[in-house]
């Protein structure tokens, strides 16, 4: 069984700060990762892919992709009260557009 | 540009019951569809995929099932809804693995 494994949380940072969360994954042939942001009650949206290691920026966003360690990380900089959500780190496995999603980590930015 | 649709956004059904969940897309052609659960507090588990009309692949037994009768529609039923069917079902689509996958706003099952 393919996996991804985070950090429950909650991770409390003040506002302004900048949120680190992280990912690791056990399917060593995965060349797509994504991360979704799902607020309470929500639907989860896209909020960045990687593809390539190293790091890719959006905005206040930050995905790093390491494949030989197998993990994948999301920086928020200069963190907001919006940004409080649950984070799910999503992995592309199979043939056929699977992800397969880690339970993500609850964020909590306090002003 | 492209949307899905999903409904009913809640429902409350007693243990038993037969359950209809319909998921629609507009705006591109053969899309993959999927569904999900998502129990309280947990993560998403992939119920089933679909790459076309009437090719339903399932990812886990349980109490559910899919069909696929038009290009842009998937339906999730189940014949008798067990208490452990609660959750918040998703359904997504994808066309290509530059985008991910696109969620609709999902359904809330209770079973009571």
């Amino acid at each position: 069984q393919k996996e991804v494994e985070q950090n429950s949380g909650p991770l409390s940072v003040p506002e302004g700060a900048i949120a680190s969360l992280n990912c690791t994954y056990s399917d060593r042939g995965s060349q797509s990762f994504f991360w979704y942001r799902q607020y309470s009650g929500k639907s989860p949206e896209l909020i960045m892919s990687i593809y390539s290691n190293g790091d890719k920026e959006d905005g206040r966003f930050t995905a790093q992709l390491n494949k030989a360690s197998q993990y994948v990380s999301l920086l928020i900089r200069d963190s907001q009260p919006s940004d409080s959500a649950t984070y799910l780190c999503a992995v592309l496995s199979g043939g056929y557009n699977k992800l397969i999603f880690g339970a993500g980590t609850r964020l909590a930015v306090h002003p | 540009s492209q949307t899905i649709h999903q409904w009913p956004a809640t429902l409350v059904q007693p243990v038993g019951s037969p359950l209809s969940l319909e998921c629609t897309v507009e705006g591109t052609s053969n899309p993959n569809l999927y569904w999900y659960r998502q129990a309280a507090g947990r993560g998403l588990q992939l119920l089933f995929y679909s790459v076309g009309i009437g090719q339903i692949s399932s990812e886990v037994p349980q109490n559910l099932s899919a069909s696929r009768p038009q290009d842009r529609q998937f339906i999730l039923s189940s014949k008798k809804l067990l208490l452990s069917d609660s959750g918040f079902y998703l359904c997504a689509w994808s066309v290509g693995l530059s985008y991910g996958y696109t969620f609709g706003s999902g359904t809330r099952l209770t079973v009571v």
